[in-house]
């Protein structure tokens, strides 16, 4: 079965720093690697994803993330972060079966920005 | 853009009160979705939808759980008998039918049973 994890439980920094969120996946095969974020309230909206191709995906809002097979990783980034980047930024892998996608989260991080 | 409405936005019910999430997918979506987030844990799949049968369901979605597509829009969720534990945030998601293509999920209907 697949599983995500996210080490980091919350992250602050600070308004024009960098950003880098961490997830490592595990699954069998290759996986379809999503990244989605869900600010207070709302619902999730998907920053990018991986099927296959090009390693570097390039998201909405500014969001790139890099599929990396040797380390399982599939890392978000950000050169420069905005205080309406605050938000949970959740991380999954999707196995498809039967046609359907079965997405398998991570528990999430919070990213809070300081001005 | 197209988006993934789901009604209620917010509903508290009684124990051992049945309840129904309603969800409106995206029109040309053939696939459709129930996840559930528990306050404070991960977003966890329930069951997907196809052509008007389950083609997947988690170990959740036991026999209190049931889904349908009673016309040509909607997409609900039914709970028979509510418990305590089943209060969380669910989500409605669609897709296409195609390997690449986005889940796009709805704002969430959030269950307070009391």
């Amino acid at each position: 079965a697949q599983s995500v994890t996210q080490p980091d439980i919350h992250i602050t920094v600070s308004e024009g720093a960098s950003l880098e969120l961490r997830c490592n996946y595990s699954y069998g095969a290759t996986p379809y690697l999503f990244w989605y974020v869900q600010s207070p309230g709302q619902g999730l909206q998907l920053l990018l994803k991986y099927f296959s191709g090009d390693t570097l995906v390039q998201g909405i809002k500014g969001f790139e993330a890099e599929f990396k097979r040797s380390q399982s990783s599939f890392n978000l980034r950000k050169p420069s972060v905005h205080w309406s980047d605050a938000a949970e930024y959740f991380c999954a892998v999707g196995a498809s079966g039967a046609g359907s996608y079965q997405l398998t989260f991570g528990k999430g991080t919070k990213l809070s920005v300081i001005p | 853009e197209p988006e993934v409405t789901q009604t209620p936005s917010h509903q508290v019910t009684q124990m051992g009160q049945e309840v129904i999430l309603r969800c409106v997918p995206i029109s040309n979506h053939l696939y459709f979705y129930w996840y559930r987030q528990i306050l404070g844990q991960k977003v966890e799949f329930l069951v997907s939808f196809y052509n008007n049968e389950i083609s997947e369901k988690s170990e959740i979605f036991d026999d209190q759980f049931s889904v349908e597509r009673p016309d040509g829009s909607n997409f609900t969720l039914k709970i028979r008998s509510t418990k305590l534990e089943d209060s969380a945030m669910y989500f409605c998601a669609s897709s296409r039918p195609s390997i690449g293509n986005t889940i796009y999920f709805g704002e969430g209907s959030w269950l307070t049973v009391v």
